[in-house]
């Protein structure tokens, strides 16, 4: 079955250092990589998407990196803010099936 | 433009009861995907539906049931009850379905299903 994981369930970091999370998925080929945040109480808000054909998106301090050899996408905020500070998770997705990681919680310390 | 609507917004059930989740999407848009969502965890896919038909299944049992109307709201369906399908249920919508081509989903901000 398909499976994705997120490596770390907390992160913390200093304001204006680049936070990285990490995803990664087994036993299939993922036509895309979608990365959400998500705020307490709150539904998941779309930061960008990722396709099988591309190595790399950016948008503004975010970036997001697609690696079919290791199986494995990198999500990057630079210059990170206090108001990064949410939990971020990543969708796996294909014609019939939609799957999320479990959550990376990010914590940026001012 | 209202974003994704969901009711209710909180709900408390006992075990053995049924349930029916509304969600409205964003104007224009015609796909609708369920999620469930329990503390701690990222969402889990329950059904995609697109243009009334469904389009995509997660792995949850024939408890789960849901349809989508021709205004492309959808309804959510939980027979039986038990104490495990205590949950957030998110609905989101996209103008086509998400699945192959990744289109955007839009959230709502979910339902909180207690079952005692």
């Amino acid at each position: 079955s398909q499976k994705i994981e997120q490596n770390s369930e907390a992160l913390n970091i200093q304001e204006g250092k680049t936070a990285t999370l990490t995803c990664n998925y087994t036993n299939y080929s993922p036509a895309y990589l979608q990365w959400y945040r998500q705020d307490p109480g709150r539904g998941p808000v779309f930061l960008l998407l990722i396709r099988e054909n591309e190595k790399e998106k950016r948008k503004e301090r975010l970036k997001v990196t697609f690696d079919t050899t290791l199986k494995q996408s990198l999500f990057h905020i630079t210059a990170s803010q206090p108001a990064d500070s949410a939990t971020y998770l990543c969708l796996s997705g294909s014609a019939r099936q939609l799957t999320f990681g479990s959550g990376t919680q990010l914590t940026v310390l001012p | 433009d209202a974003g994704v609507t969901q009711s209710p917004t909180h709900l408390i059930k006992t075990r053995g009861q049924h349930v029916t989740l509304r969600c409205s999407p964003i104007s224009g848009h015609k796909s609708v995907s369920w999620y469930q969502q329990v503390l701690g965890q990222g969402p889990q896919f329950i059904f995609q539906y697109y243009e009334k038909e469904e389009r995509g299944r997660g792995n949850f049992p024939d408890r789960f049931s849901a349809r989508q109307f021709p205004n492309y709201s959808s309804e959510l369906n939980v027979n039986a009850l038990l104490l495990g399908d205590s949950a957030l249920y998110l609905c989101a919508s996209s103008l086509e379905p998400p699945g192959g081509a990744g289109n955007e989903q839009f959230f709502g901000p979910g339902t909180r299903l207690t079952v005692l």
